[in-house]
């Protein structure tokens, strides 16, 4: 019972690199989605997905790339990281069990870009 | 612009105190309104959620009211505990052909004094 895994925990980059940050769920969740979590902010939507092949954008979406694939992966892709993209990248899967939607969060992907 | 507003930012309560936290919302397309709990290093978890069909609910001692009309709703904690010490978000969510929409307030940093 894992429920949402997230890799890596903590990562540093580069201004200019590129990174994917990894997200797996094993609860055949239809719904995937990432977000941002920056102090003051609170957590701000950047792609998200009803299932394989089927994404969109969210609140944020600029500088980042996402792609579905399969049911169980959703992976967050950085082109070429800036020091704004610094935060805590949360991946989040739901389903809707008698009409209600609950998101269950990873852990969470420190990022840092100098 | 942010579509659901939160207050206050921080609050401090005495252990056995009751803890408010008020949100607002825009769009009343919005049809899931959850509270999340986040304690530091860790992903948010759902804490108690309400759909606009009804302006109370309670579970334990964490209840949510609900005003349709005011398009707010409110986070209630009875018998404050050290233990609740955590940031609280609320949300709102409407779902459209690519998934569900998730929007959260800023948070609200609630510590609890022994």
């Amino acid at each position: 019972n894992a429920g949402v895994t997230q890799t890596p925990k903590f990562q540093v980059l580069k201004t200019g690199q590129s990174m994917t940050l990894q997200c797996a769920q094993d609860m055949n969740h239809e719904y995937m989605s990432w977000y941002r979590q920056d102090p003051g902010m609170g957590l701000r939507l950047i792609h998200y997905s009803v299932g394989a092949g089927i994404t969109d954008q969210g609140e944020v979406p600029n500088g980042y790339n996402v792609s579905r694939s399969t049911t169980e992966d959703f992976p967050l892709r950085l082109l070429s990281a800036a020091p704004s993209q610094t935060s805590v990248y949360f991946c989040a899967s739901s389903t809707r069990p008698s009409g209600a939607n609950v998101l269950t969060f990873g852990a969470g992907s420190r990022l840092t870009v100098l | 612009q942010q579509q659901v507003k939160q207050s206050p930012q921080s609050l401090i309560v005495q252990k056995g105190g009751i803890s408010i936290i008020n949100c607002a919302y825009e769009n009343t397309a919005f049809d899931y309104f959850p509270w999340y709990q986040q304690f530091p290093g860790k992903g948010p978890a759902l804490l108690i959620a309400i759909r606009p069909d009804v302006s109370e609910k309670k579970e334990g001692r964490f209840t949510i009211s609900f005003n349709k009309s005011a398009k707010q709703f409110s986070l209630h904690i009875m018998d404050s505990q050290p233990g609740d010490s955590a940031t609280y978000f609320c949300a709102a969510s409407r779902e459209d052909n690519y998934g569900q929409n998730f929007v959260f307030g800023p948070g609200t940093r609630l510590s609890v004094l022994p």
